[in-house]
């Protein structure tokens, strides 16, 4: 396995910009999770796939806030009109997770991409 | 709801000195519990988890946590620390089989830990 990988690692845009980021999970990983990450706090659950279904949004997830996952492979995060407070570390997890209620399994996190909204 | 709380934001340790990190859960059903560690700028790196059986449980880099269901904790704790130890831990706190949480995972706020040498 080459592990999770997500793209880009760093980026930085205007206020009212949109952006998209990309994450690869492990091969065979049924479920990719996004979780948010500020300064000082820890990761906080945004949103899970089961294969290609979105099945749980976060209330923190706003309309702005966007994700696919087709076909069930890679996935992607969008966010439109970004404003300051969107300014976090999104990090994008995958596991095996064989069954829908098989509970947490163990979940293998990608790098990040750090988000600066100016 | 399901929650964790890491009493300690920062500890300093000396290099060589033993070590342990705090947590607390909430839960209402039976708890699958994880630490990370997260390097600066990084990703996060599973330590060790508990999913059931022996409440004592090992991890990676000589870590071991052991879970104490009457007191809804799961501590992390390694014998003698290393410098490269230095990083930042989280404790986290997913649903068991048939439970309608997906296996998403909360977070506690994390502890900084410092190594002296």
């Amino acid at each position: 396995d080459t592990g999770v990988s997500q793209d880009p690692r760093h980026k930085i845009t205007k206020r009212g910009q949109n952006v998209t980021f990309r994450c690869d999970p492990i091969s065979e990983h049924n479920r990719l999770y996004w979780y948010r990450q500020t300064l000082g706090q820890g990761p906080e659950f945004l949103t899970y796939f089961q294969n290609e279904a979105q099945l749980e949004k976060s209330r923190l997830l706003s309309d702005r806030f966007s994700a696919e996952r087709p076909k069930g492979s890679f996935s992607t995060l969008e966010i439109q009109r970004t404003e300051q407070g969107d300014s976090a570390m999104y990090l994008c997890a995958s596991s095996l997770g064989w069954a829908l209620t098989s509970g947490t399994d163990t979940q293998y996190f990608g790098p990040g991409t750090r988000l600066t909204v100016l | 709801a399901q929650s964790v709380t890491q009493p300690d934001i920062h500890i300093t340790v000396s290099e060589g000195a033993s070590l342990e990190l705090r947590c607390n859960y909430s839960y209402g059903a039976t708890p699958y519990l994880f630490w990370y560690v997260q390097s600066p700028g990084q990703g996060l790196q599973l330590l060790l988890k508990y999913f059931s059986g022996d409440t004592l449980v090992q991890g990676i880099k000589g870590f071991e946590a052991e879970f104490k269901r009457s007191q809804s904790s799961f501590n992390l704790r390694k014998p003698s620390v290393h410098w490269s130890d230095a990083a930042e831990y989280f404790c986290a706190v997913g649903g068991g089989a048939g439970g309608t949480s997906y296996g998403k995972l909360t977070f506690g706020q994390g502890t900084i830990l410092t190594v002296h040498p």
